[in-house]
C-alpha cells in the first residue's frame, strides 16, 4: 500500500536556525508532491508543490523542497526560521494515476520556534 | 473571494447518533473532497464528489456517506457514531487544474 512517512513528529528550534523536515513516500509510479502548513487556529494551506521539472521547488514564506526520485523523498527546508513559522507541517502525495485528487498525507510534524 | 466554508464549527454527539456536516466550496470549484483528521494524525481521505456523484472513496465504512448538491455544496453524513469517529473533518474543494483548498474543519466529539 502507498504511504507517506514524516521523520519527525515534533521539532523545537530557535529563531534564525535552519529547518529541514523529512518526507518519504512509498509508491513506484509517478507522483505529485505537496507540503501543507497548518498554523494554529487556521486552515491547511499549500506551501509548495512539485509536479515535474526542476526538482528544487520554491514555495511561499521562504520555504523550498527538493524532490529526490531515487530516494523517494521530498524534504522541506527553510534557511532561517521565524517565530511565525510555528505550525504543523504535512507532506502529501497525489498519485498521478489518480486524477481525481485523492491526497495521501503524512502524520505531520509539529514545529515550535522559540524566540 | 469566499474560500471553503464549513458548518458547524464544533459538534458534540452521543455514541450511536447520526451527524451531518456541511461544506460550501470555493467560488468556481466543482469538486469536493472530505477528509478525517484524528488527533495527532494527518488527514485521511474519506471520499470525493463531482457532478453530484461519489467519484472516489477511501477506506471508510458505509456509515460514512455524502451528497453533493447542484450548487456544488456538499454534506458528509455519519451514522451510528462511534467514539473513534471523534476527529476534525475537513472539506477541500478544487476544479480541474487547480489545487485543493481546505476549509477550517468541523470538530466532532463523540461521547
Amino acid at each position: 500500500a502507498q504511504s507517506v512517512s514524516q521523520h519527525n513528529h515534533h521539532v523545537i528550534l530557535s529563531e534564525a536556525a535552519s529547518l529541514e523536515l523529512g518526507c518519504n513516500y512509498s509508491y513506484g509510479g509517478t507522483v505529485n508532491l505537496f507540503w501543507y502548513v497548518q498554523y494554529p487556529g487556521q486552515h491547511l494551506q499549500l506551501l509548495l508543490k512539485y509536479f515535474s521539472g526542476d526538482p528544487l521547488v520554491k514555495g511561499i514564506k521562504g520555504f523550498e523542497a527538493e524532490f529526490i526520485k531515487s530516494k523517494f523523498s521530498f524534504n522541506l527546508r527553510k534557511p532561517s526560521v521565524q517565530w511565525s513559522d510555528t505550525a504543523e507541517y504535512f507532506c502529501a502525495v497525489l498519485l498521478t494515476t489518480d486524477s481525481w485528487g485523492k491526497l495521501q498525507f503524512g502524520a505531520g510534524t509539529q514545529v515550535v520556534v522559540t524566540p | 473571494d469566499a474560500g471553503v466554508t464549513q458548518s458547524p464549527t464544533h459538534l458534540i454527539k452521543t455514541r450511536g447518533q447520526q451527524v451531518t456536516l456541511r461544506c460550501s466550496p470555493k467560488s468556481g470549484h466543482d469538486t469536493v473532497s472530505w477528509y478525517q483528521q484524528a488527533l495527532g494524525q494527518g488527514p485521511q481521505f474519506i471520499f470525493q464528489y463531482y457532478e453530484e456523484e461519489e467519484r472516489q472513496r477511501g477506506n471508510f465504512p458505509d456509515r460514512f456517506s455524502g451528497h453533493q448538491f447542484p450548487n456544488y455544496s456538499s454534506e458528509l453524513n455519519v451514522n451510528a457514531l462511534l467514539l473513534g469517529d471523534s476527529a476534525l473533518y475537513l472539506c477541500a474543494s478544487t476544479a480541474w487544474g487547480d489545487e485543493q483548498y481546505f476549509g477550517p474543519g468541523t470538530r466532532l466529539t463523540v461521547t
